[in-house]
């Protein structure tokens, strides 16, 4: 049964709006959340990470909100940029391992 | 080296053959990670090593694969027998330890896909 899942598989931004990538999960324990990017032919890379004693992280361009009630987390990504297209992972964990949804492919178009 | 090397990039099977795939983590990781990539882009976890030890394997199908973690040789990741099912990219990752890979996340390597035929 698929503990994180991502329902929208594909998401087309404007160059210079906001991307808002959505991640959903169901086991409570998870501690960490974290958030990948992954060109095609290449593993993927990890982008930002959030504790789930916190509901936001900022890095930049890169914000992650996480809402526990919920069991619901987003990555926004402002001002987009070409150079973001890519597919987007989330990522829940418990300690020991790393339950990953399916992913959303973003295209920003310039 | 820098970056987690994974051999290699391409393997084409035919059904009942025996792929091998094999893994070099970061030097000073001491933890490595197997991952299955299926179609629809699903991840699903197969092993982790601590050293040589196993960490984790619950998700390593009983029958026909197994991995190993030696001192001084690249991990591997084997399937006996191998079946169309199989057909994917298998993701190494590894990192100092699974809680600093919760705070800064795995590196992986740019994986090995397995075309079973």
């Amino acid at each position: 049964d698929q503990q994180v899942k991502q329902n929208s598989p594909s998401l087309s931004v404007q160059e210079g709006r906001i991307s808002i990538l959505n991640c959903d999960y169901t086991n409570s324990m998870f501690d960490y959340f974290l958030w990948y990017k992954k060109y095609p032919a290449e593993g993927p890379t990890f982008l930002i990470s959030i504790s789930s004693i916190k509901d936001k992280n900022e890095d930049g361009r890169f914000t992650v909100f996480l809402n526990k009630s919920a069991k619901h987390l987003s990555l926004h990504i402002v001002p987009s940029q070409p150079g973001d297209s890519a597919v987007y992972f989330c990522a829940a964990s418990t300690g020991n391992q790393f339950y990953f949804g399916t992913g959303t492919s973003l295209t920003v178009i310039p | 080296g820098e970056e987690v090397a994974q051999t290699p990039k391409h393997l084409v099977r035919g059904e009942g053959q025996k792929a091998k795939l094999y893994c070099a983590p970061i030097k000073g990781h001491s933890y490595v990670f197997w991952y299955q990539q299926v179609l629809k882009n699903e991840f699903k976890f197969l092993i982790s090593f601590q050293n040589e030890n196993v960490f984790d394997e619950t998700g390593m199908p009983k029958e026909r694969f197994s991995a190993k973690c030696l001192p001084n040789s690249p991990c591997s990741l084997e399937i006996q027998a191998t079946k169309l099912e199989d057909s994917a990219v298998y993701f190494c990752a590894s990192s100092h330890a699974p809680g600093a890979a919760a705070n800064y996340g795995y590196t992986f390597g740019s994986g090995t896909r397995l075309t079973v035929v």
